[in-house]
């Protein structure tokens, strides 16, 4: 498996409370996403990057951060969480761009519960 | 925007019975990817579809892109128990990769 860790594994935390999702690789790629999976959904783009402070926006982002000031570390922060952000987070790595052919190789997720 | 859309969403067959999954999307796509996902794992990927009406295998797995690059298929030949999972189709239209919902595979031994 391609070398990426996320951390935590497990959070439960309260409405109104700010939460970050940590997402380190060793593999040197460039291009590091971040999705929710919520059952009958599948994987849903919260946002990307395609390198150092550079992101963007996916098809979920509205309530949602990121940052990446170092190649290997990629951030998701929840400002202010809300029930509906429950979900499981994988955090993704490609060598090519999410325009690209390029195969991603998640991360083994992050369960995320927002009482 | 862009839809991608599996069919069905759950199925459950009994060990050496063959299953299908269904791939649509509402706009030509330029690649297809496929993922597997195990129970409590997270994605890992299988294959990548380009070319129209492209077949590709891997031992008991066949894939195949549509001619109008708009639909693909998995489909298991003689099912396992360690076929269990959900399986993902990922198409590439215009601009982002988008996710089908996935059809999750049970299999009684």
């Amino acid at each position: 498996d391609a070398g990426i860790t996320q951390s935590p594994r497990h959070k439960v935390t309260e409405t109104g409370t700010p939460v970050t999702l940590r997402c380190h690789q060793t593999e040197n790629h460039r291009y590091m996403y971040w999705y929710r999976q919520d059952p009958g959904h599948g994987l849903r783009l919260i946002h990307y990057s395609y390198g150092v402070k550079d992101t963007d926006k996916g098809e979920v982002s509205d309530g949602y951060s990121v940052s990446r000031s170092k190649t290997e570390d990629f951030l998701l922060t929840l400002e202010s969480a809300t029930s509906s952000q429950t979900s499981v987070y994988f955090c993704a790595i490609s060598e090519g761009g999410h325009y690209s052919n390029q195969p991603q190789h998640f991360g083994d997720g992050t369960r995320l519960s927002i009482l | 925007g862009q839809q991608v859309m599996q069919i069905p969403q759950y199925q459950h067959v009994q060990e050496g019975e063959d299953f299908t999954t269904y791939c649509n999307s509402s706009t030509t796509l330029s690649n297809i990817q496929w993922y597997k996902q195990r129970p409590g794992g997270h994605p890992v990927f299988l294959i990548q579809l380009v070319k129209s009406g492209e077949v590709k295998k891997q031992k008991r797995l066949t894939f195949q892109f549509g001619e109008a690059k708009k639909n693909s298929s998995l489909h298991i030949t003689a099912t396992q128990t360690t076929d269990v999972g959900t399986y993902f189709c990922a198409g590439r239209g215009n601009n982002d990769m988008r996710f089908g919902a996935g059809t999750r595979l049970t299999v009684k031994p």
